[in-house]
């Protein structure tokens, strides 16, 4: 079974502050992890996918995230936060990389204060 | 803009009645899956179709049914509605069975 954690169900950073939001995944086989956003009254937009390729993975907008196997995580970054970050970010894992078998984190909200 | 459209936005019923939501997928694109987004339960998937075939179900009520039609548009029909079936209901599609899942803008059915 996979399942996935997103800690922190809210996050505010400044304008221009590093942007940390936390997952961790649960999965019996190497999984397929994904970041995506939801931009208010949008759908789900793809930002970045792990694919065992590398465990750094850049995506667009400036964000990456870093597979780290021993700690089962697969936390987002940007180095400066915009204003236009703003938006729910969904933390998914799929033990086949199909969006049928997608399990999704319950999400974390990302404020960007000025 | 993914390319997958769904309508309509917005939908307001009365329970008990029956609606049905439409799914374009992208030009090319074979498999459609449907996810329901709701506050208590999140994001969650319920059916995936490929090229005309049922292929996975989720967490799909046995009110709910979905179809893919030859022309590749999907439909999901949901029955018998309750207060609590109100939520945003995504479709994705994707070319293949394992490769990437493009979005639509999702349909927000809300149940009175």
């Amino acid at each position: 079974a996979q399942s996935v954690t997103q800690l922190g169900s809210h996050v505010s950073v400044s304008e221009g502050a590093l942007v940390l939001l936390r997952c961790n995944y649960s999965s019996s086989v190497p999984p397929y992890l994904f970041w995506y956003v939801q931009y208010p009254n949008q759908g789900l937009q793809l930002l970045l996918k792990y694919t065992s390729a590398a465990t750094l993975v850049k995506g667009i907008n400036g964000f990456e995230a870093e597979f780290k196997k021993s700690e089962t995580s697969f936390h987002l970054t940007k180095p400066s936060a915009h204003m236009s970050d703003a938006a729910e970010y969904f933390c998914a894992v799929s033990e086949t990389g199909s969006a049928r078998q997608l399990t999704f984190g319950s999400g974390t909200q990302l404020t960007v204060l000025p | 803009d993914s390319g997958v459209t769904q309508t309509p936005k917005h939908l307001i019923t009365a329970t008990g009645q029956r609606v049905t939501l439409r799914c374009s997928p992208r030009s090319g694109d074979l498999s459609v899956y449907w996810y329901q987004q709701s506050l208590d339960q999140g994001l969650q998937f319920l059916i995936q179709y490929y090229n005309g075939e049922e292929r996975a179900k989720g967490n799909i009520l046995e009110r709910f049914s979905a179809q893919q039609f030859p022309d590749l548009h999907s439909e999901l029909n949901l029955s018998s509605l309750e207060l609590g079936d109100s939520a945003l209901y995504f479709c994705a599609s994707s070319e293949a069975m394992n490769t990437e899942a493009f979005f639509g803008q999702g349909t927000r059915l809300t149940v009175v």
